[in-house]
C-alpha cells in the first residue's frame, strides 16, 4: 500500500527566506508521479508542481522546486525568497503507476501549515 | 481554464436524511474523485471514476455511494447522513494518465447534526 509522509506539521519561516517542507513516500511501483498542492485559508486546493519518477532533473516552477532523491523516496518541496501570500497548508500527493482504473487516484499526506513572517 | 464547480459552499442536514453533493467539470476529463478533508488527517479518497458509469471504492466509502451518468458530472450520495459524516468535501477531476494534475472544486462544508 502507498503511503505519504509529511512530518512537519507546522512550519514557520520569515518573508523573502527560503523554506524547505519535507515528503517521503513508501511504493513498490517503478512508475508513480508526485504532486504538490497549496491550500490558502479559503480552501482552495491549487496545483503547484509535478515530479515524474523517471524525471532525471528536479522539477522548478517559478519559486517552487523539488528536491527529489529517489533512493531515499523523498520529495521536498523548497519555497525560495517566501511571500505572506505563501502562508498555507501544503499537501504532497502520489499517483501509482497504472493508467486506467485505480491507477488514476492521488494518494495524499496529512499537510504542513506553513507561516510566512514579516 | 479548467471549471470544477460543486452544488454547495455550505450545506446543513439532519442526522438520517438522505444527501447529495453535486459535480460538475467543464474540461472533458475522464477522471473524477470525490474526497473528505477533515483537520490532521489530509485529504482522503471516497469514491472515484475513470469514465461515464465506471466507479471504484477509494479509501473511506463506507456510508456513500456515487453516480456518473454523464461524463461532465458526478454525485456523492450519502443514503442516511451521521454525525461523523460532517467535514469538508472536495471534488476534482483530471485527465488519465500518470502525470496529470487533479483540478479541484471549491469544496462543500457539510455540517450534520
Amino acid at each position: 500500500a502507498q503511503k505519504i509522509t509529511q512530518t512537519q506539521p507546522g512550519m514557520f519561516v520569515q518573508e523573502k527566506e527560503a523554506v524547505t517542507l519535507d515528503c517521503t513516500y513508501d511504493t513498490s511501483d517503478q512508475s508513480y508521479g508526485l504532486f504538490w498542492y497549496k491550500q490558502p485559508s479559503s480552501g482552495e486546493m491549487i496545483f503547484l508542481i509535478y515530479q515524474g519518477s523517471y524525471d532525471e532533473q528536479n522539477a522548478t516552477e517559478g519559486r517552487y522546486s523539488l528536491n527529489f532523491q529517489k533512493a531515499r523516496k523523498s520529495t521536498n518541496l523548497v519555497i525560495s525568497a517566501s511571500q505572506l501570500g505563501d502562508s498555507a497548508m501544503y499537501f504532497c500527493a502520489m499517483r501509482e503507476g497504472k493508467i486506467t482504473g485505480g491507477g488514476n487516484k492521488l494518494t495524499f499526506g496529512t499537510g504542513t501549515q506553513l507561516k510566512v513572517e514579516l | 481554464d479548467v471549471k470544477v464547480t460543486q452544488s454547495s459552499r455550505y450545506l446543513v442536514k439532519r442526522t438520517g436524511e438522505k444527501v447529495f453533493l453535486e459535480c460538475v467539470q467543464d474540461m472533458d476529463h475522464e477522471n473524477m474523485f470525490w474526497y473528505r478533508q477533515d483537520p490532521g488527517l489530509g485529504l482522503r479518497l471516497i469514491y472515484f471514476s475513470y469514465d461515464v458509469k465506471m466507479k471504484e471504492k477509494g479509501d473511506i466509502p463506507e456510508g456513500y455511494s456515487v453516480s456518473r451518468e454523464k461524463k461532465e458530472r458526478f454525485s456523492l450520495i450519502l443514503e442516511s447522513a451521521s454525525t461523523n459524516q460532517t467535514s469538508m468535501y472536495l471534488c476534482a477531476s483530471s485527465f488519465a494518465g500518470l502525470a496529470h494534475e487533479q483540478y479541484f472544486g471549491p469544496g462543500t462544508r457539510l455540517t450534520v447534526t
